[in-house]
């Protein structure tokens, strides 16, 4: 039974270059979220999603940053002319619903921006 | 507003020693979610425990338990007997009912010596 999957685990970039951080739900969950950890931080919320729909990205920059979960595949975390400032730890998570469901993580990728 | 505050930044204790992790949690919410998660330092996110505001029964897994109480907005955690494997971070999360948003404390880093 596999977990969430997410892909890659590091990614390097330059600034100004594009990154696109995948994330496959747990089998059975249609709820997916975005978080990003800073360094020595705890987790911030960035969006919510349910399959085709963005329920809340009141968490996401809303330059540069963008997020999908289409029907089919998985869902995309997408950064547009990085900068050096996003170098952080995305994580995504998936549950069954919302509120009391607990949410089960992937590995987490790693962004650098050099 | 909501919020999760835990004020330890660090523990280090000698292997054996029991050791408690302190989450203080806000919310106006009567019914909310409270969460443990473990990050070890290969950095996934482990999820170990989901408490619901009507049940105040606090709870042992081993060597692990949690106490959770309403008067004083605190769900605590002890490892009893620690190990060296049970370094990590760990990190309290508040989820409301009315809500979906994962809101982390900033994490506790704890530190087992052998």
């Amino acid at each position: 039974n596999a977990g969430v999957m997410q892909n890659p685990r590091h990614l390097v970039r330059r600034r100004g270059q594009e990154a696109r951080l995948r994330c496959s739900p747990m089998k059975g969950h249609s709820h997916v979220y975005w978080y990003r950890q800073l360094p020595e931080e705890g987790l911030k919320f960035m969006v919510y999603l349910q399959k085709e729909n963005i329920i809340d990205e009141s968490g996401m920059p809303k330059e540069r940053f963008s997020a999908e979960f289409p029907k089919e595949g998985p869902s995309i975390l997408r950064i547009q002319q990085v900068v050096r400032g996003d170098s952080a730890a995305y994580f995504c998570a998936s549950s069954l619903g919302q509120g009391m469901y607990e949410q089960y993580f992937g590995p987490g990728t790693r962004l650098t921006v050099t | 507003a909501q919020k999760v505050t835990q004020a330890q930044t660090e523990i280090s204790v000698v292997e054996k020693e029991d050791v408690t992790l302190d989450c203080v949690y806000e919310t106006r919410d009567t019914t909310y979610y409270l969460f443990w998660y473990k990050q070890p330092p290969s950095g996934e996110l482990v999820f170990l425990i989901r408490r619901n505001s009507f049940d105040e029964q606090n709870e042992i897994s081993g060597r692990y338990s949690w106490n959770f109480q309403k008067s004083t907005s605190s769900f605590n955690f002890t490892i009893t007997a620690s190990q060296v494997v049970d370094s990590a971070v760990y990190f309290c999360a508040l989820s409301e009912a009315s809500n979906y948003q994962l809101i982390w404390g900033a994490g506790t880093k704890l530190i087992i010596k052998p």
